[in-house]
């Protein structure tokens, strides 16, 4: 999807290690979404923001920081990674003005 | 708090049969009503939305759904399916109280089509 993009698409953490996953958008959206996505559970909330300098926990947010300095920018913090942590990330994001949101490609990551 | 369910995990059918995959909602308050598709190892892609308006949303690849206020659902149906239509379709829905536009998503349904 133009407009959204993240970065990684794929890493390997070991157990333990940190990473920070990035999301860009360039709509001027104010809201911004994390997702985690395994099979048989779609796609779990884990931060999201309203706006620049806001961010509120999801459904599953434990295990995970998130921040919004900048509005186009969602950036999802693992500070100690962990085996359950292994999934696929999604960021989307979203603006009062649109009808639909707009999601990254995805990222990969694997916890060994 | 807004929640999404869809109420079969997997759903197969044969090649040329109707299908409706079923999703109900809980909200309080006025809602935006998506349809989202995603084919093995990709993306997510947008079917259709319900914003409002007429409550018989047409999306693309020939999909539609209903929205009923009372029920609280927005099902998604295909009249004649292909091999092609299999993927896994998520239900979502994203509140429109100000403030607090949490986009939430259902735990899927697998559609298998079997020629």
């Amino acid at each position: 999807n133009a407009g959204v993009t993240q970065t990684p698409k794929f890493r390997v953490l070991k157990t333990g290690q940190s990473m920070t996953l990035l999301c860009a958008q360039d709509m001027n959206h104010e809201y911004m979404y994390w997702y985690r996505q395994d099979p048989g559970m779609g796609l779990r909330l884990i931060h999201y923001s309203v706006g620049e300098g806001t961010t509120a926990k999801g459904e599953v947010p434990d295990g995970y920081n998130v921040s919004r300095l900048k509005k186009q920018n969602f950036l999802l913090g693992l500070e100690s990674a962990a085996p359950s942590q292994t999934s696929v990330y999604f960021c989307a994001s979203w603006g009062r003005m649109n009808t639909e949101a707009f999601f990254g490609q995805g990222t990969r990551l694997t916890v060994v | 708090a807004q929640s999404v369910t869809q109420l079969d995990s997997q759903v197969p059918v044969f090649e040329e049969a109707p299908v409706e995959l079923r999703c109900n909602y809980s909200s309080s308050v006025s809602v935006y009503l998506f349809w989202y598709v995603q084919y093995p190892n990709q993306g997510l892609q947008l079917l259709l939305k319900y914003l409002s308006g007429s409550t018989l949303v047409k999306g693309i690849n020939g999909f539609e759904a209903e929205f009923n206020k009372s029920q609280t659902s927005f099902h998604l149906r295909k009249p004649s399916v292909h091999i092609s239509d299999t993927a896994e379709y998520f239900c979502a829905v994203i509140s429109t109280q100000g403030g607090s536009e949490k986009l939430v998503f259902g735990k899927g349904t697998k559609l298998t089509v079997n020629p």
